[in-house]
């Protein structure tokens, strides 16, 4: 099935530092959402962006729907244990099927 | 609110058995659900769309008589998986969407299925 790209694939951060990480497509999509998985649970949603060139934030968490609807960053700031996970991207390819493509995921570990 | 419950979270089956995994909305009536299956650090990949009272879509290259999605009512989704076998062992996760929040997904907790 088809995915999006997401990078980078893994990371190891320290404790306190900011963490960047992004999704891109060649398709364009109308919304992207931003989940996070912990270990044997199923995905949480963080944020939702609607609008090319929205830029949300959700406490510590920031996102940005590209100007270009074709990718999405989220940052993350003064990283945490807590915030170890996978974090997926995922993209609405046709409006009002609310069907979504996922990222292939950015793997967190926060070293305290 | 917004909560998606999933039913079992484990289940372990013989090769050649059925299992059923049920999907609730506890709090909304869901317009649309998902079925998704993902393997050991991959992604997640959808199998199927359900709508209420009517024949789910299936994925390309998803079997629809080896994966039986019932969606009987606005609140319960079932994803059978018929005579099992080990190479369907994975992590089996539904979400659910509805129509006033109709852009955004909830997901369940995920079951995870061993045959065995």
């Amino acid at each position: 099935g088809q995915q999006l790209n997401q990078s980078p694939q893994s990371m190891f951060i320290q404790e306190g530092e900011d963490v960047s990480m992004n999704c891109t497509s060649s398709s364009i999509f109308n919304t992207w959402l931003w989940y996070k998985q912990d270990p044997g649970e199923g995905p949480v949603l963080l944020i939702a962006l609607y609008k090319a060139g929205e830029l949300t934030s959700n406490g510590r968490l920031t996102a940005q729907f590209g100007i270009t609807r074709k990718d999405s960053f989220l940052n993350i700031s003064a990283s945490i244990p807590s915030d170890v996970g996978i974090y997926f991207c995922a993209g609405q390819l046709i409006p009002g099927t609310y069907k979504y493509i996922f990222g292939t995921g950015t793997r967190l570990k926060v070293l305290a | 609110g917004a909560v998606v419950s999933q039913h079992p979270s484990r289940v372990i089956c013989k090769s050649g058995t059925s299992v059923k995994i049920e999907c609730r909305s506890l709090d909304f009536q869901a317009t649309t659900m998902f079925w998704y299956r993902q393997f050991p650090k991959q992604s997640l990949m959808l199998m199927a769309t359900s709508n209420e009272g009517s024949k789910a879509t299936y994925e390309q290259g998803v079997e629809k008589d080896k994966f039986l999605i019932n969606h009987a009512s606005l609140t319960l989704s079932t994803l059978t998986v018929t005579s099992a076998h080990p190479e369907d062992s994975s992590f089996y996760i539904c979400s659910a969407s509805f129509r006033a929040r109709r852009t955004e997904a909830f997901f369940g907790q995920g079951t995870r299925l061993t045959v065995v």
